[in-house]
């Protein structure tokens, strides 16, 4: 069974202070690792897709990263408007087109 | 800008009632999936479509949830009769699938929150 688990379940920063999420995943056969931010009372909104491990990908502050285990969201200098739930969720070669979410990281940035 | 679109945004309902919630997704999207998003569960997949036939359905209970797409632009998510332990937030999400390719992005409606008294 695909297992994702997501740490920490809560992370507080101030302006400007990077940081990292953390997205552990048991998929047999990875067919892909997903991010997606979603904010209060909104659907989850893509970010990136990563496939192979060493692939990195990036937008704006954020960069996403993929090794065999686990994938990282990077946060640099962060601003109050990256505050947002962010999920992660894998899918698996006997997953069919079925994604396993993670829990999700609550980001708050403080000004 | 190409969206999916749900409705409605917010229903309230008596337990027992009948409840339908719609999704219209993405034009060109062939794959289309029903999750349900709870404090306590997370996001979980009930059911999904890919070319109008439903392709797994194992995340749904039976007995009281039914999903359908009656045409390409439209599908529907029934609940009957509803539970007080049916409320939580109803999303769809398309994407496109094609034979081969790598791309698996799903992209998600703003959903339908329910809730049952």
């Amino acid at each position: 069974e695909d297992q994702v688990t997501q740490s920490p379940e809560a992370l507080r920063l101030q302006e400007g202070e990077s940081s990292s999420l953390n997205c552990s995943y048991t998929v047999s056969g990875l067919r892909g690792l997903f991010w997606y931010r979603q904010d209060p009372g909104k659907g989850p909104e893509f970010l990136f897709t990563l496939y192979s491990a060493g692939e990195e990908k990036e937008k704006e502050r954020l960069k996403a990263t993929l090794t065999k285990k686990e994938s990282f969201l990077h946060i640099t200098a962060p601003k109050p408007e990256d505050s947002a739930t962010y999920l992660c969720a894998a899918r698996g070669e006997t997953s069919g087109s079925r994604l396993t979410f993670g829990e999700g990281t609550q980001l708050t940035v403080n000004p | 800008d190409a969206r999916v679109t749900q409705t409605p945004r917010d229903k309230v309902t008596e337990m027992g009632q009948e409840v339908t919630m719609r999704c219209q997704p993405i034009l060109g999207h062939n794959t289309v999936f029903w999750y349900r998003q709870t404090m306590m569960q997370g996001l979980e997949l009930l059911a999904y479509f890919r070319n109008r036939a439903p392709l797994d359905d194992s995340g749904m209970p039976k007995d009281r949830f039914s999903a359908e797409m009656p045409d390409a632009t439209l599908a529907t998510l029934k609940i009957q009769p509803s539970e007080p332990r049916d409320s939580a937030v109803y999303f769809c999400a398309s994407g496109l699938y094609q034979i081969g390719g790598r791309s698996n992005e799903q992209f998600f409606g703003p959903g339908t929150r329910l809730t049952v008294l």
